[in-house]
Protein backbone atom coordinates (compact mmCIF):
# COMPACT_ATOMS: atom_id res chain seq x y z
CA UNK A 1 0.00 0.00 0.00
CA UNK A 2 1.12 3.45 -1.02
CA UNK A 3 1.77 5.97 2.52
CA UNK A 4 3.19 9.49 2.55
CA UNK A 5 5.95 10.65 5.34
CA UNK A 6 6.54 14.19 6.17
CA UNK A 7 9.34 14.79 8.30
CA UNK A 8 8.67 17.51 11.00
CA UNK A 9 5.26 18.74 12.01
CA UNK A 10 6.34 22.15 11.52
CA UNK A 11 9.75 23.62 10.32
CA UNK A 12 11.07 26.90 11.42
CA UNK A 13 12.92 29.00 9.15
CA UNK A 14 14.37 32.56 8.68
CA UNK A 15 12.96 35.13 6.01
CA UNK A 16 15.30 35.15 3.30
CA UNK A 17 16.94 31.31 4.30
CA UNK A 18 16.47 28.04 2.65
CA UNK A 19 13.02 26.48 3.04
CA UNK A 20 13.50 22.52 2.76
CA UNK A 21 10.47 20.11 3.74
CA UNK A 22 10.80 16.87 3.45
CA UNK A 23 8.43 14.24 1.85
CA UNK A 24 9.07 10.51 1.35
CA UNK A 25 6.69 7.64 -0.08
CA UNK A 26 6.09 4.41 -0.71
CA UNK A 27 4.91 3.31 -3.85
CA UNK A 28 5.10 -0.10 -6.00
CA UNK A 29 4.34 1.44 -8.81
CA UNK A 30 6.36 4.51 -10.42
CA UNK A 31 4.62 7.33 -8.53
CA UNK A 32 2.56 10.67 -8.93
CA UNK A 33 3.72 12.95 -6.20
CA UNK A 34 2.44 16.38 -5.23
CA UNK A 35 2.52 19.08 -3.04
CA UNK A 36 -0.08 21.66 -2.17
CA UNK A 37 0.04 24.48 -0.11
CA UNK A 38 -2.54 25.97 2.44
CA UNK A 39 -2.60 29.35 3.56
CA UNK A 40 -4.47 30.33 6.64
CA UNK A 41 -8.53 30.46 6.38
CA UNK A 42 -8.15 28.76 2.77
CA UNK A 43 -8.53 25.71 0.39
CA UNK A 44 -5.48 23.78 -0.53
CA UNK A 45 -4.29 24.37 -3.70
CA UNK A 46 -2.02 22.60 -6.34
CA UNK A 47 2.04 24.09 -5.73
CA UNK A 48 3.74 21.56 -8.08
CA UNK A 49 3.48 17.66 -9.21
CA UNK A 50 5.54 15.18 -10.93
CA UNK A 51 4.11 12.73 -13.30
CA UNK A 52 6.88 11.56 -16.13
CA UNK A 53 9.56 12.99 -17.38
CA UNK A 54 12.04 15.39 -15.63
CA UNK A 55 12.87 15.13 -11.90
CA UNK A 56 13.11 18.00 -11.42
CA UNK A 57 9.97 20.09 -10.70
CA UNK A 58 9.19 24.11 -10.87
CA UNK A 59 5.76 25.39 -9.32
CA UNK A 60 4.62 27.93 -8.63
CA UNK A 61 6.26 30.97 -5.80
CA UNK A 62 9.94 29.78 -6.80
CA UNK A 63 9.49 26.34 -4.94
CA UNK A 64 10.87 23.43 -6.70
CA UNK A 65 11.10 19.62 -5.81
CA UNK A 66 12.95 16.75 -7.13
CA UNK A 67 12.02 13.16 -7.64
CA UNK A 68 14.55 10.72 -6.40
CA UNK A 69 13.63 7.04 -7.22
CA UNK A 70 16.48 5.62 -5.33
CA UNK A 71 15.30 7.44 -2.05
CA UNK A 72 12.01 7.19 -2.75
CA UNK A 73 12.08 11.27 -1.83
CA UNK A 74 10.10 14.09 -3.38
CA UNK A 75 11.46 16.94 -0.73
CA UNK A 76 10.44 20.59 -1.58
CA UNK A 77 12.82 23.85 -1.43
CA UNK A 78 12.84 27.53 -2.16
CA UNK A 79 16.37 29.18 -2.23
CA UNK A 80 14.94 32.31 -0.31
CA UNK A 81 12.07 32.19 2.21
CA UNK A 82 9.17 35.18 2.50
CA UNK A 83 7.19 35.83 4.81
CA UNK A 84 4.31 35.40 2.35
CA UNK A 85 5.55 31.83 2.54
CA UNK A 86 4.13 30.51 5.96
CA UNK A 87 1.80 28.12 5.27
CA UNK A 88 0.97 24.68 6.15
CA UNK A 89 2.42 22.39 3.03
CA UNK A 90 0.73 18.66 1.96
CA UNK A 91 2.49 15.86 0.04
CA UNK A 92 0.42 13.28 -1.53
CA UNK A 93 1.14 10.75 -4.12
CA UNK A 94 -1.35 9.04 -6.04
CA UNK A 95 -2.96 5.44 -6.18
CA UNK A 96 -4.28 4.12 -8.70
CA UNK A 97 -6.79 1.51 -7.04
CA UNK A 98 -10.05 -0.35 -8.09
CA UNK A 99 -10.16 1.14 -11.82
CA UNK A 100 -9.63 4.72 -9.62
CA UNK A 101 -7.27 7.76 -8.87
CA UNK A 102 -6.79 8.63 -5.40
CA UNK A 103 -4.04 10.71 -3.33
CA UNK A 104 -2.89 9.33 -0.38
CA UNK A 105 -1.34 12.55 2.03
CA UNK A 106 1.08 13.34 4.08
CA UNK A 107 0.40 14.88 7.93
CA UNK A 108 1.29 18.00 6.36
CA UNK A 109 4.30 20.58 7.91
CA UNK A 110 3.66 24.07 8.88
CA UNK A 111 5.89 26.44 7.55
CA UNK A 112 6.87 29.42 10.39
CA UNK A 113 8.85 32.27 8.58
CA UNK A 114 10.93 34.27 11.82
CA UNK A 115 11.52 37.99 10.97
CA UNK B 1 -10.45 30.36 -7.58
CA UNK B 2 -9.95 26.77 -8.23
CA UNK B 3 -13.18 26.95 -9.60
CA UNK B 4 -14.79 24.65 -6.90
CA UNK B 5 -17.38 25.96 -4.80
CA UNK B 6 -18.93 25.69 -1.38
CA UNK B 7 -21.64 26.61 0.62
CA UNK B 8 -22.03 28.09 3.33
CA UNK B 9 -18.66 29.26 4.37
CA UNK B 10 -19.27 28.71 8.15
CA UNK B 11 -21.71 26.79 9.96
CA UNK B 12 -22.33 26.68 13.74
CA UNK B 13 -24.80 24.58 14.75
CA UNK B 14 -25.89 22.16 18.14
CA UNK B 15 -24.99 18.90 19.11
CA UNK B 16 -27.39 16.11 17.70
CA UNK B 17 -28.54 18.32 14.98
CA UNK B 18 -28.27 17.42 11.50
CA UNK B 19 -26.10 19.46 8.56
CA UNK B 20 -26.11 19.34 4.62
CA UNK B 21 -23.20 20.85 3.43
CA UNK B 22 -23.39 21.78 -0.58
CA UNK B 23 -19.97 21.67 -3.29
CA UNK B 24 -20.40 22.37 -6.76
CA UNK B 25 -17.44 21.15 -8.62
CA UNK B 26 -15.38 22.64 -11.54
CA UNK B 27 -17.08 22.48 -15.00
CA UNK B 28 -16.74 19.25 -16.43
CA UNK B 29 -15.10 17.24 -13.70
CA UNK B 30 -16.78 14.16 -12.68
CA UNK B 31 -15.08 13.49 -9.85
CA UNK B 32 -16.11 15.21 -6.54
CA UNK B 33 -13.89 13.92 -2.78
CA UNK B 34 -14.74 15.10 0.16
CA UNK B 35 -12.40 15.55 3.31
CA UNK B 36 -12.19 16.50 6.72
CA UNK B 37 -9.57 19.04 8.35
CA UNK B 38 -9.28 18.87 11.82
CA UNK B 39 -6.53 20.10 14.65
CA UNK B 40 -6.25 16.77 16.21
CA UNK B 41 -6.95 14.66 13.15
CA UNK B 42 -5.23 16.65 10.07
CA UNK B 43 -6.38 15.85 6.58
CA UNK B 44 -8.83 13.10 6.48
CA UNK B 45 -10.57 11.20 3.14
CA UNK B 46 -14.02 11.15 3.61
CA UNK B 47 -15.74 9.93 0.40
CA UNK B 48 -15.40 10.24 -3.14
CA UNK B 49 -17.92 10.17 -6.33
CA UNK B 50 -17.47 10.22 -9.80
CA UNK B 51 -20.53 10.67 -11.88
CA UNK B 52 -23.32 10.06 -9.36
CA UNK B 53 -21.40 6.78 -8.18
CA UNK B 54 -19.46 6.37 -5.14
CA UNK B 55 -15.95 5.14 -6.37
CA UNK B 56 -14.12 5.44 -3.04
CA UNK B 57 -14.90 5.26 0.93
CA UNK B 58 -12.42 6.42 3.65
CA UNK B 59 -12.74 7.17 6.95
CA UNK B 60 -16.77 8.34 6.88
CA UNK B 61 -18.88 7.81 10.07
CA UNK B 62 -21.94 6.13 9.86
CA UNK B 63 -23.79 9.47 10.88
CA UNK B 64 -22.39 11.06 8.00
CA UNK B 65 -23.41 10.53 3.89
CA UNK B 66 -23.13 12.30 1.04
CA UNK B 67 -24.48 11.80 -2.64
CA UNK B 68 -24.20 13.43 -6.38
CA UNK B 69 -26.62 14.32 -8.29
CA UNK B 70 -26.93 14.24 -12.21
CA UNK B 71 -25.96 17.89 -12.42
CA UNK B 72 -22.35 16.74 -10.32
CA UNK B 73 -22.98 19.09 -7.49
CA UNK B 74 -22.42 16.66 -4.10
CA UNK B 75 -23.92 17.31 -0.74
CA UNK B 76 -22.45 16.13 2.42
CA UNK B 77 -25.02 15.16 5.42
CA UNK B 78 -23.87 15.14 8.88
CA UNK B 79 -26.55 14.19 11.45
CA UNK B 80 -26.61 13.71 15.35
CA UNK B 81 -23.82 16.13 15.30
CA UNK B 82 -21.30 15.69 18.14
CA UNK B 83 -18.65 18.09 19.43
CA UNK B 84 -16.14 16.21 17.61
CA UNK B 85 -17.28 17.06 14.02
CA UNK B 86 -16.39 20.72 14.39
CA UNK B 87 -13.50 21.03 11.73
CA UNK B 88 -13.43 22.39 8.63
CA UNK B 89 -15.07 20.32 5.43
CA UNK B 90 -13.15 20.75 1.74
CA UNK B 91 -14.53 19.60 -0.89
CA UNK B 92 -12.06 18.51 -4.38
CA UNK B 93 -13.11 17.49 -7.83
CA UNK B 94 -10.71 16.60 -10.63
CA UNK B 95 -11.32 15.85 -14.07
CA UNK B 96 -11.97 11.84 -15.60
CA UNK B 97 -8.49 10.24 -15.65
CA UNK B 98 -6.72 12.44 -13.99
CA UNK B 99 -4.97 12.49 -10.15
CA UNK B 100 -5.17 16.26 -9.80
CA UNK B 101 -7.47 17.45 -7.29
CA UNK B 102 -8.93 21.18 -6.88
CA UNK B 103 -10.01 21.84 -3.56
CA UNK B 104 -12.77 24.47 -2.95
CA UNK B 105 -12.10 26.83 -0.08
CA UNK B 106 -14.16 24.50 2.68
CA UNK B 107 -16.93 25.38 4.92
CA UNK B 108 -16.15 25.65 8.61
CA UNK B 109 -18.42 23.92 11.21
CA UNK B 110 -18.96 24.59 14.46
CA UNK B 111 -20.79 22.21 16.93
CA UNK B 112 -21.63 24.19 20.26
Amino acid sequence: AQSVTQLGSHVSVSEGALVLLRCNYSSSVPPYLFWYVQYPNQGLQLLLKYTTGATLVKGINGFEAEFKKSETSFHLTKPSAHMSDAAEYFCAVSAFMDSNYQLIWGAGTKLIIKP
Amino acid sequence: DSGVTQTPKHLITATGQRVTLRCSPRSGDLSVYWYQQSLDQGLQFLIQYYNGEERAKGNILERFSAQQFPDLHSELNLSSLELGDSALYFCASSPKFNNEQFFGPGTRLTVL
